[in-house]
């Protein structure tokens, strides 16, 4: 069984289009991310919600928009998509990290292609 | 502002070899330091992690040597195989940052036969 999916595995899009991708986990955990790779695989975080609660957001274009309707999914949601923001976008999941520790489980990512 | 800095970009190494991976730190307020490992298409996953306590821990071929007042960490791969080929990455956390991982740049080995 798959721990954290996301779907779709690729997609390929021009630029001004709106796109989302999936993110599941069934590994009980009470914190999900997103985290963005650049070309040059340089992982950075973009948000994370706790429960459904946003608790870290960093500074992301407000084009994207994270959506948790349940602690189990954590969606995101990419508005009027431009050039740079073609990259391998993981989602991932945690137990309740307040102190830091808890290791991250990554899904196996998307990659993002706008054209 | 780049918070881990990761050493070198790629490493080659022969099957048997030591390739060594090193990392700085800045902020003090890290105490939460774990090594990911990445195959090509997947995600990455967690390898091994040390909290600043010990100086030294060892999972298997794996080792993470810490030095807190120089602020450096690093991962030693033992015997090394050509399963090994991947991109490593260090990592950092601390304090109220609820999970919040900062990556150095990666790592990618490659172990040849």
């Amino acid at each position: 069984d798959t721990a954290v999916s996301q779907t779709p595995k690729y997609l390929v899009t021009q630029m001004g289009n709106d796109k989302s991708i999936k993110c599941e986990q069934n590994l009980g955990h009470d914190t999900m991310y997103w985290y963005k790779q650049d070309s040059k695989k340089f992982l950075k975080i973009m948000f994370s919600y706790n429960n459904k609660e946003l608790i870290i957001n960093e500074t992301v274009p407000n084009r994207f928009s994270p959506k948790s309707p349940d602690k189990a999914h954590l969606n995101l949601h990419i508005n009027s998509l431009e050039l740079g923001d073609s990259a391998v976008y993981f989602c991932a999941s945690s137990q309740f990290a307040g102190q830091g520790y808890s290791p991250l489980h990554f899904g196996n990512g998307t990659r993002l292609t706008v054209t | 502002q780049q918070q881990v800095k990761q050493s070198p970009q790629s490493l080659i190494v022969q099957k048997g070899g030591i390739p060594i991976i090193n990392c700085a730190y800045e902020n003090t307020a890290f105490d939460y330091f774990p090594w990911y490992q990445q195959f090509p298409g997947k995600g990455p996953a967690l390898l091994i992690a040390i909290r600043p306590d010990v100086s030294e821990k060892k999972e298997g071929r794996f080792t993470i040597s810490f030095n807190k007042s120089a602020k450096q960490f690093s991962l030693h791969i033992m015997d090394s195989q050509p399963g090994d080929s991947a991109t490593y990455f260090c990592a950092a956390s601390g304090g109220t940052s609820y999970g919040k991982l900062t990556f150095g740049q990666g790592t990618i080995l490659t172990v040849h036969p």
